[in-house]
């Protein structure tokens, strides 16, 4: 079973700044299997960035995913007040990781 | 366009069984796969496990077998999750997602039901 780590835990940031989350897997993912989701609030998650760099339909380009085998990035290049939420990084078809909480600062 | 439509809240006693349902609509319901991710109050995500509505086939995460049993309805396109022997630490909200192979990225997501396990 591979082991998803995101980090940091918590990013706080002013809207406009750029955002970089880190997710590591404990082995390679393969085929770059990998997917973002976001979730706000008492909502469900959306998915965001699959195959570890496209963008789902519909996501803005600020969006972007990025890594390959154990090392996964996902950013956001200027935060726009719609985008502080919780991401996770998920393994295809199975485990998350523990999620990254993007805040106001 | 592809939706996924939830049962409404439930609230159980410990020791009780919970069967969430998952409605689905605007595609082909046997073509897929139905997951279900669990999320505790304040928690990350928990995936569960996953049916083939087509062949009834089922794959359950090690942590939920024994505990939980996932099945379809291809007449209603309708899908099913029941958790038995309830404790307060099932309580949660309960996600259906769907994705077209086992090993594939979910999209889209239903709702989400949440269940309270309390005596």
């Amino acid at each position: 079973e591979i082991v998803l780590t995101q980090s940091p835990g918590t990013l706080s940031l002013s809207p406009g700044e750029r955002a970089t989350l880190s997710c590591r897997a404990s082995q390679s993912v393969g085929s770059n299997y990998l997917a973002w989701y976001q979730q706000k609030p008492g909502q469900a998650p959306k998915l965001l960035i699959y195959g570890a760099s496209s963008r789902a339909t519909g996501i803005p380009d600020r969006f972007s995913g990025s890594g390959s085998g154990t090392d996964f990035t996902l950013t956001i290049s200027r935060l726009e007040p719609e985008d502080f939420a919780v991401y996770y990084c998920q393994q295809y078809g199975t485990f998350f990781g523990p999620g990254t909480k993007v805040e106001i600062k | 366009q592809v939706q996924l439509v939830q049962s409404g809240a439930e609230v159980k006693k410990p020791g009780a069984s919970v069967k969430v349902s998952c409605k689905v609509s605007g595609y082909t319901f046997t073509d897929y796969y139905i997951h279900w991710v669990r999320q505790a109050p304040g928690q990350g995500l928990e995936w569960m496990g996953y049916i083939n509505p087509n062949r009834g086939a089922t794959n359950y995460a090690q942590k939920f077998q024994g505990s939980v049993t996932m099945t379809g309805d291809t007449s209603i396109t309708t899908a099913y999750m029941t958790l038995r022997r309830l404790t307060s630490g099932d309580t949660a909200v309960y996600y259906c997602a769907m994705s077209a192979g086992t090993t594939d990225w979910f999209d889209p997501w239903g709702q989400g039901t949440p269940v309270i396990v309390s005596s």
